[in-house]
């Protein structure tokens, strides 16, 4: 059972440019949540998704940003414009339901880098 | 809101020895999980161990063990016998009850482990 997979790993985008960063869940599970992670900082919450829905968006800034978990396929957090302030890790983690949330495994990450 | 505090920046530790990472959290809900992860240098998240508040018991896992004090909101992790490959960034967490169920990260603790 494969883990939770985000591609790419690693992300080099010029200012100005658009960053797309993919997320397939584990099998089975319809949750997926989005956190980013600035250098020597923790992990903070952007975005909360199942299938086709966006549950929760409180921590997602309010421009350049959005994201999708479309009924087939990956959920897609899509940065429009970066700059170099967006450089980070982006994590996300998925989840089978909400009520199992303990169960909740994270991609190994995405490294995006504004040059 | 929900607040997760690490006020180690970084510890070194002798290899073998026991060590104990700071955690205490703020929360108004009466129900809530906390959560440690380990952060290696390749940089994933890995779940380490859970504590639910309504647990009556401190959680172990192997050689992780959370010391849970509900009235202080302290839930400080103990890695004994620790080893090299110990080192590591570790990040506290709390999980809200309700709504969206997102974690709250603290800031981490980077923990060295000396031969």
């Amino acid at each position: 059972n494969a883990g939770v997979m985000q591609n790419p790993r690693h992300l080099v985008r010029r200012r100005g440019q658009e960053a797309r960063l993919r997320c397939s869940p584990m099998k089975g599970h319809s949750h997926v949540y989005w956190y980013r992670q600035l250098p020597e900082e923790g992990l903070k919450f952007m975005v909360y998704l199942q299938k086709e829905n966006i549950i929760d968006e409180s921590g997602m800034p309010k421009e350049r940003f959005s994201a999708e978990f479309p009924k087939e396929g990956p959920s897609i957090l899509r940065i429009q414009q970066v700059v170099r302030g967006d450089s980070a890790a982006y994590f996300c983690a998925s989840s089978p339901s909400r009520d199992r949330v303990v169960e909740a495994f994270f991609g190994q990450g995405t490294r995006l880098t504004v040059v | 809101a929900q607040k997760i505090t690490q006020t180690q920046p970084g510890m070194f530790v002798q290899e073998k020895e026991a060590v104990t990472l700071d955690c205490t959290y703020d929360t108004s809900d009466p129900s809530y999980g906390l959560f440690w992860y380990k952060q290696p240098s390749s940089g994933e998240m890995i779940f380490l161990i859970y504590q639910g508040s309504y647990d009556q018991q401190n959680a172990t896992e192997g050689r992780y063990s959370l010391n849970f004090q509900k009235a202080r909101k302290s839930a400080n992790l103990v890695i004994s016998a620790s080893q090299l490959g110990d080192s590591a960034m570790y990040f506290c967490a709390m999980r809200e009850i309700q709504g969206a169920q997102k974690l709250v990260f603290g800031q981490g603790t980077r923990l060295t482990i000396n031969p």
